[in-house]
This record gives structure tokens, sequence and C-alpha cells, in this order.
């Protein structure tokens, strides 16, 4: 059974700053990770996603991703306090296996 | 663009009660889904379906059932509510087979209350 596991469980950063967040898994047959944003009271929206080793840049957001070390993380450049929500990342294995979550990281970036 | 309605937004009910949550999308997405979200942490996965009729269990669907009648609407049943399983419910949609590659499209949620 997949298990994935978010670090930090919390942030707070200054506006500017860089913020970086992890995502560990333990199924190394995972095929697709994905990092959604959810603002407080609002649905989750996807952010991000990546299906290869490597790294992937959308504006300021860039999602690295190691198969091996079982790892993926994102990195929010220039923090906005609009960034201020709840980061959550998924990992699937495939063909109707759904999405797997992990508990997220709180993000709160001040003026 | 398309859009998840989930009803009601709001859901109390008493200890043992049965209850039913219902989705529907206009997105003409062929996957749906019913997560579960306690306190602003993570999703679990409780049922999808990836075709009208078809049910998949997820790692939360004890206690629970889930029904696929039609393309564009999922219903979830919570067989006899308890107070720990007080939580927002999300209904989320995706174009194709469930395999992880598509977005997700989540609805705004129903929080349950059990008294």
């Amino acid at each position: 059974q997949q298990n994935v596991q978010q670090s930090p469980e919390s942030l707070i950063v200054p506006e500017g700053a860089r913020t970086s967040l992890n995502c560990t898994f333990s199924d190394s047959a995972s095929q697709y990770f994905w990092w959604y944003r959810q603002h407080s009271g609002k649905a989750p929206k996807a952010l991000m996603s990546i299906f290869s080793n490597g790294e992937k840049e959308e504006g300021r957001f860039t999602i690295h991703l190691n198969k091996a070390s079982l790892h993926f993380s994102l990195h929010i450049r220039d923090s906005q306090p609009s960034d201020s929500a709840l980061y959550l990342c998924a990992v699937s294995m495939g063909y109707a296996q759904g999405l797997t979550f992990g508990l997220g990281t709180r993000v709160s970036v001040f003026p | 663009g398309g859009i998840i309605t989930q009803t009601p937004k709001f859901l109390i009910g008493q200890e043992g009660q049965k209850l039913t949550l219902k989705c529907q999308q206009n997105f003409n997405h062929d996957t749906m889904y019913w997560y579960r979200q306690d306190s602003g942490k993570g999703l679990r996965l409780i049922y999808y379906s990836i075709t009208e009729n078809d049910l998949q269990k997820g790692d939360l669907s004890e206690g629970y059932d889930a029904s696929r009648e039609k393309k564009s609407s999922f219903s979830l049943t919570v067989t006899s509510a308890q107070k720990n399983e007080m939580a927002v419910f999300l209904c989320a949609s995706s174009p194709r087979t469930g395999g992880g590659a598509e977005t997700l499209y989540f609805g705004s949620g129903t929080r349950l209350t059990v008294l």
C-alpha cells in the first residue's frame, strides 16, 4: 500500500523568499507525481505535475523528481501572500489506481 | 470549462443515521472520485468509478457505499454515521481512466457533522 509523507507540516516564510516543500513515497513503481494547492475553504486545484525524473519549471514554481530516492519536491520562487495555502502532494501507480495524497504542508507567506 | 456541484454543502446527521451525499459534473468526464478530508489535512480515497455503473474501492471504503447510475453523477452513502467521521467530503472528476496522468477537478465539498 502506497505511503505518501510530506514535510514540513507547516511553514512560515516572508514575502519574496523561496519556499521548499518535500514529498516522499513508498512504492518505486509509482508513475505520476502531482502538487495540488488548496486555499482556505476552497477546493483543491492542480498546480503542477511531473512524470519523469528531473526538473520542470512553470513560472515561479519548480518540481524536482528523483524516483530512485522516492522523493519529489516543490519550490516556489519569490513567494507571495497569495501563495498561502495547504499544499498537497499526490502520487499514482497508473491505470485505474487513483491518486494517493499526503497530509499536506500548510504555507503562510507574510508581507 | 465545467463545474462540479456537490449537494448539500452542509449535512448534519445523528449517530447511526444513513446519509447520502450527491455530486454532479458537466465536464463529461469518465472518472469520478470521492475523497474524505479531515480537519484541513490530506485527502483519503473512499471510492472511485471509471465509467457508468463501475465502482472501485479506495483505502477508506469501509462504512460507505457509492453509486454511479449516470456518467454525470456519483453519490456516496454513509451507511451508519459515526462521530469520528466528521469531515469534508470532496467529489472530483478526471477525463479518462483514472490512471493518474490527468488533472483531477474538485467540487467545493460537503461538510458532515454528526451529533
